[in-house]
């Protein structure tokens, strides 16, 4: 069975930094691209970065380029979100989803941006 | 950046009634491979995000057979033949043709009557 377990979330000050992880299990992670999909309190979802399998591409949302990395540990069935330079308006449960057509999703890891 | 534009963005159905969302995006989501990346996502109230169709009309494995998609170009829909309490929640289209980014409508918020 597919499953897609998010973790590192918390509470961080504004300017600050958090990692996120995505465990996964149940397919052949290293030939899938992978997402990460936010969706802020009572909003909806916003895509904010992919991965290509190999590591080798990544994009991003322009909300976050230049704060946010995405990147991948194939070896560990792992995927990861470094997010620095964190603002208020960050502040959402974070989801890795799978593939381009995003057809398995993970519970989410929550993100709250707060002084 | 393709624009997805949902409509209605509530909903209040009767059990055992028809539902219909409407999905319209800014430009043709006619990928250069000919096809079309438009999926379907029910938000249930506490869940993650779940998909129910992708590339326009193809169900994902379990789910029911009252839900269907349609359309074309840059007008799409979901269908839902006789709304179940099970189905309340929010639905969201999403396309897959042209990105980054990777755009999603609103959400379209389902509630029983």
């Amino acid at each position: 069975e597919v499953q897609l377990v998010e973790s590192g979330g918390g509470l961080v000050q504004p300017g600050g930094s958090l990692r996120l992880s995505c465990e996964a299990s149940g397919f052949a992670f290293s030939t899938y691209w992978m997402n990460w999909v936010r969706q802020a309190p009572g909003k909806g979802l916003e895509w904010v970065a992919n991965i290509k399998p190999d590591g080798s591409q990544k994009s991003y949302v322009d909300s976050v380029k230049g704060r946010f990395i995405i990147s991948r540990d194939n070896a560990r069935n792992s995927l990861y979100l470094q997010m620095d330079s964190l603002r208020a308006e960050d502040t959402a449960v974070y989801y890795c989803a799978r593939g381009g057509f995003f057809d398995w999703w993970g519970q989410g890891t929550l993100v709250t941006v707060s002084s | 950046d393709v624009v997805m534009t949902q409509s209605p963005l509530s909903l209040s159905v009767t059990l055992g009634q028809p539902a219909s969302i409407s999905c319209r995006s800014s430009q043709s989501l006619v990928h250069s491979d000919g096809k079309i990346y438009l999926n379907w996502f029910q938000q249930r109230p506490g869940q993650s995000p779940r998909r129910l169709i992708y590339k326009v009309s193809n169900r994902d494995f379990g789910v029911p057979d009252r839900f269907s998609g349609s359309g074309s170009d840059t007008e799409f829909t979901l269908k839902i033949s006789r709304v179940e309490t099970e189905d309340v929640g929010v639905y969201y289209c999403m396309q897959s043709s042209h990105w980054p980014p990777y755009t999603f409508g609103q959400g379209t918020k389902l509630e029983i009557k």
